[in-house]
């Protein structure tokens, strides 16, 4: 059974630029979340998406925005790149989007804004 | 908007003790999971509680569910130098659809 998997591991970027970042969920997984990491904070909320559709958002501006394939794979997409946007980015899928269940992360992609 | 509040913030102990960690919430939960992360890693799930008053062990650690359903608890026995990392408290409600909430960590630091 393949776990979370993420890519890229690293990203640096600029300021007002614009990065994807990859996710794909573990085996049978059909719903994927995204989380921000800040250092030494726990992870915040982004969007989860069930179904290729988005199935519920934190408290994150229109510039995060993702996807999800037929696949149950997932991107994040952040346009207009801000020095606060530098983070761990966490992926996390589960098998039910709702009711009780457990999430499953993959080890992140750390993005540094300059 | 709902608040989670993890303590101890940080812990130093001696090898072969044992360890207590709680989170505290605002609101009610009807999920609590604990999860572990190592340095430059995502969190790896260690326990997940689903009914209150619920005490579930995984090898030497055990959690709890609160019966107010605003509390649990992460108990880790006899630890050794591999617990090292920072420990994570995260909690669902009824109405949010699909996110957890997570407490700050605790970060848990063994002597050897």
């Amino acid at each position: 059974e393949t776990g979370v998997t993420q890519s890229p591991t690293h990203l640096i970027k600029t300021r007002g630029q614009q990065v994807t970042l990859r996710c794909s969920s573990q085996s049978g997984h059909n719903t994927v979340s995204w989380y921000q990491q800040a250092l030494g904070q726990g992870p915040q909320f982004i969007f989860q998406y069930y179904r290729e559709e988005e199935n519920g958002r934190g408290n994150f501006p229109p510039r995060f925005s993702g996807l999800q394939f037929p696949n149950y794979s997932s991107e994040l997409n952040v346009n207009a790149l801000e020095l606060d946007d530098s983070a761990l980015y966490l992926c996390a899928s589960s098998p039910y989007a709702t009711g009780a269940n457990e999430q499953f992360f993959g080890p992140g992609t750390r993005l540094t804004v300059l | 908007g709902q608040q989670l509040n993890q303590s101890p913030q940080s812990m130093f102990i001696q090898e072969g003790e044992d360890v207590s960690m709680n989170c505290t919430s605002s609101s009610i939960f009807n999920t609590w999971l604990w999860y572990k992360q190592d340095p430059g890693e995502g969190p790896v799930l260690l326990i997940a509680l689903y009914k209150a008053g619920e005490l579930t062990s995984n090898g030497r650690l055990t959690a709890q569910f609160g019966i107010t359903r605003k509390d649990s608890f992460l108990n880790i026995s006899a630890s050794i130098p591999s617990d090292v990392g920072i420990y994570f408290c995260a909690g669902r409600d009824g109405g949010s659809q699909g996110n957890l909430i997570f407490g700050k960590g605790t970060k848990l630091s063994v002597k050897p």
